[in-house]
């Protein structure tokens, strides 16, 4: 499967416990992606990589939030001391650089579903 | 602020007619738009995108239609399948490719 994977698919935690997830990009795209989808909505923008780079963050990605891509190219997203509104799917996507044109298609991945009791 | 939106939470069509999804956007300055398609328990899947310098593009039993004017573009899916049930989201791209999601349409096929 040459797809996104994220992992795991499915994550129940206590209130106050850090969670861990990662996205595995597909091979060649340089750009990857995080968003936070709540039940009944349409995905939101978190932050995104270039390579190894973080270029933007969004104003929803608090201070219990850090992302990473240490090596361009797995990236993993802690939430750190988790509250229950951080329930929701956590979505990773990639595409190429854009060196082609403005714009390149992002491939989701399957989501990480998080539940914080 | 600048969003982009669904104008129905639900459309139900009967299995081989043709469904019509539609989106209206805000920000007149967007220039690339991508329709997604999510299955219950899946992550978002690439349907079809258009850029703005066109009106319409076609793909296997979907085109997308863009009104500049009005701000409005649609997805038509062709002979309606009951494996095209599934939301469907428009989303815009705002630059570095961080995209704006609607909140999605639900299709229900009919059989």
């Amino acid at each position: 499967d040459t797809g996104v994977s994220q992992d795991p698919r499915h994550k129940i935690t206590k209130r106050g416990q850090n969670v861990t997830f990662r996205c595995d990009p597909i091979s060649e795209h340089n750009r990857l992606y995080w968003y936070r989808q709540t039940l009944g909505q349409g995905p939101e923008f978190l932050t995104y990589f270039q390579n190894e780079a973080q270029l933007e963050k969004s104003r929803l990605l608090s201070d219990r939030f850090s992302a990473e891509r240490p090596k361009g190219s797995f990236s993993t997203l802690e939430i750190q001391r988790t509250e229950q509104g951080d329930s929701a799917m956590y979505l990773c996507a990639s595409s190429g650089s854009g060196a082609t044109g403005p714009t390149d298609t992002q491939y989701f991945g399957p989501g990480t579903r998080l539940t914080v009791l | 602020g600048e969003s982009v939106g669904l104008h129905l939470p639900t459309l139900s069509v009967q299995e081989g007619d043709n469904s019509i999804i539609n989106c209206a956007y805000s920000n007149s300055a967007s220039d690339y738009f991508i329709w997604y398609k999510q299955e219950s328990g899946k992550g978002p899947q690439f349907i079809i995108d258009i850029r703005s310098n066109m009106d319409k593009r076609q793909g296997q039993r979907v085109t997308v239609l863009l009104n500049k004017t009005v701000k409005h573009l649609s997805l038509q899916i062709a002979a309606t399948q009951p494996g095209d049930s599934a939301v469907y989201f428009c989303a815009e791209n705002q630059g570095q490719g961080k995209l704006i999601f609607g909140q999605g349409t639900t299709l229900q096929v009919k059989p």
